[in-house]
């Protein structure tokens, strides 16, 4: 257990919709990650979030938003839903800003769109 | 194209034997490189992480290598065990980059 929590683990919504996932960092982590992961393909990093504030972009879609709250823990927002968007969704944290701080990776909500 | 390959795709070895994964990667300088285990449908779990000035790093039977000058980095999984059966992947960070480079991983299954 890395102590990063991700909820919900599944989630099936039809096309068009939106969703948001849940990532509550380990306790004393700053910062979270965000990764998607379809089918068969290497993590795609999306975006990363510093003590509340934004601090790195990836392959993250205009679609999507993510955030991070003053308790730390952080939301991505997912909407006008594609079948293409049906993969795991990882978040990760770590204690500082990235690099030099392991990343800790949570489980993974599954997200299928139909 | 991507910044970090990693081969074979995948591999099938026999319970007990050893396997060598291979990561070639273009990102240079780095910071550091890591090698992470990921079990079906579960989150990856950091293996090893090596910075550009290490030769080897060790975990129980994993055993990571770094050739910064050749830009290739290995994975030695001594006596497998069906516990292995997972994807292994390769993770490269430059310096001053808030991104990690990640490769498409190796999916090694251990038979008994």
């Amino acid at each position: 257990d890395s102590g990063v929590t991700q909820t919900p683990k599944h989630l099936i919504t039809a096309t068009g919709q939106r969703v948001t996932l849940r990532c509550s960092p380990r306790s004393g982590d700053l910062s979270v990650y965000w990764y998607q992961q379809s089918l068969d393909q290497g993590l795609q990093f999306l975006i990363q979030y510093y003590n509340g504030e934004e601090r790195a972009k990836g392959n993250i879609l205009e679609r999507f938003s993510a955030q991070q709250f003053p308790d730390l823990h952080s939301e991505l927002n997912l909407s006008s839903l594609e079948l293409g968007d049906s993969a795991l969704y990882f978040c990760a944290s770590s204690v500082g800003n990235p690099g030099a701080y392991e990343q800790y990776f949570g489980p993974g909500t599954r997200l299928t769109v139909t | 194209k991507n910044q970090v390959e990693q081969s074979p795709q995948s591999l099938i070895i026999l319970e007990g034997k050893n396997c060598t994964l291979q990561c070639n990667y273009t990102v240079s300088p780095f910071s550091n490189l890591r090698w992470y285990k990921q079990d079906t449908g579960r989150g990856p779990v950091s293996l090893t992480i090596m910075t550009f000035s290490e030769n080897t790093k060790s975990n129980g039977r994993y055993t990571a290598t770094l050739d910064a000058d050749t830009k290739q980095s290995s994975l030695h999984i001594t006596a497998s065990q069906l516990s292995d059966s997972a994807s292994y992947i390769c993770v490269v960070r430059p310096p001053n980059d808030y991104k990690l480079s990640f490769g498409a991983g190796t999916t090694v299954t251990v038979r008994a």
